[in-house]
């Protein structure tokens, strides 16, 4: 039975500071793994997704690694913004169902 | 927008109603997932289709919620005689599976039920 967990649940640091959030798996029998981000009342966006066959994958500002064999992912955020401010969720698809952990809400200071 | 569509996206029922949501996937999606979601929560997993077959349904769920997806197109969200703390955010997601990416998925916006 996969578990999710992200750590921290909930960050506040200032504009401009680089920060890392992190997700850990229990079942590395997966596909891939996706992030997301969530603003407050509204869906997921999905951000990024790695292939269970890299190690990373970028977007702008956005890094994420993962780590089967370890049960982690982490996405860095470089140069955050007002506007990074929201909720990020990770998600680790097997061949079935797809569980999500609690998240991590970030609130980024001006 | 991700091309997944949810309606309604706020309903307000009285307890005891029976209220259904509609998801609408990306078409050459086969896989469907709901999920419920309330504050400070992430999505929790409800049930999913893949084409027009239930393969899996969560034993958080009660009797009272039933999903079908009958084409394989779109698919409704049942809730029957409705209690307070089926208050939450309904979201639906869609993905294809393939081999090589395993599941991607795209959510809607989710449907948002209050009862009151």
């Amino acid at each position: 039975k996969q578990e999710v967990t992200q750590i921290p649940a909930a960050l506040s640091v200032p504009e401009g500071e680089n920060l890392v959030l992190n997700c850990s798996f229990t079942d590395s029998a997966i596909y891939n793994l996706q992030w997301f981000r969530q603003d407050p009342g509204k869906g997921l966006t999905s951000l990024l997704l790695i292939q269970s066959s890299q190690r990373e994958q970028t977007s702008g500002r956005l890094n994420a690694s993962l780590d089967k064999s370890s049960g982690r992912s982490t996405l860095y955020i470089a140069a955050s913004q007002p506007g990074d401010s929201a909720t990020y969720l990770c998600a680790p698809p097997g061949d079935d169902k797809i569980i999500f952990g609690k998240g991590t809400r970030l609130h980024i200071l001006p | 927008d991700t091309g997944v569509s949810q309606d309604p996206r706020h309903k307000i029922t009285k307890r005891g109603q029976n209220v259904t949501f509609r998801c609408d996937p990306i078409s050459e999606h086969n896989r469907l997932y709901w999920y419920r979601q309330t504050l400070g929560q992430g999505p929790e997993f409800l049930t999913y289709f893949q084409n027009e077959a239930q393969l899996e349904k969560s034993r958080l769920l009660s009797d009272r919620f039933s999903a079908e997806r009958p084409k394989g197109s779109f698919s409704t969200l049942e809730i029957q005689r409705t209690e307070q703390g089926d208050s939450a955010m309904y979201l639906c997601a869609s993905g294809s599976r393939q081999a090589s990416s395993g599941n991607t998925i795209y959510f809607g916006e989710g449907s948002w039920l209050t009862v009151v």
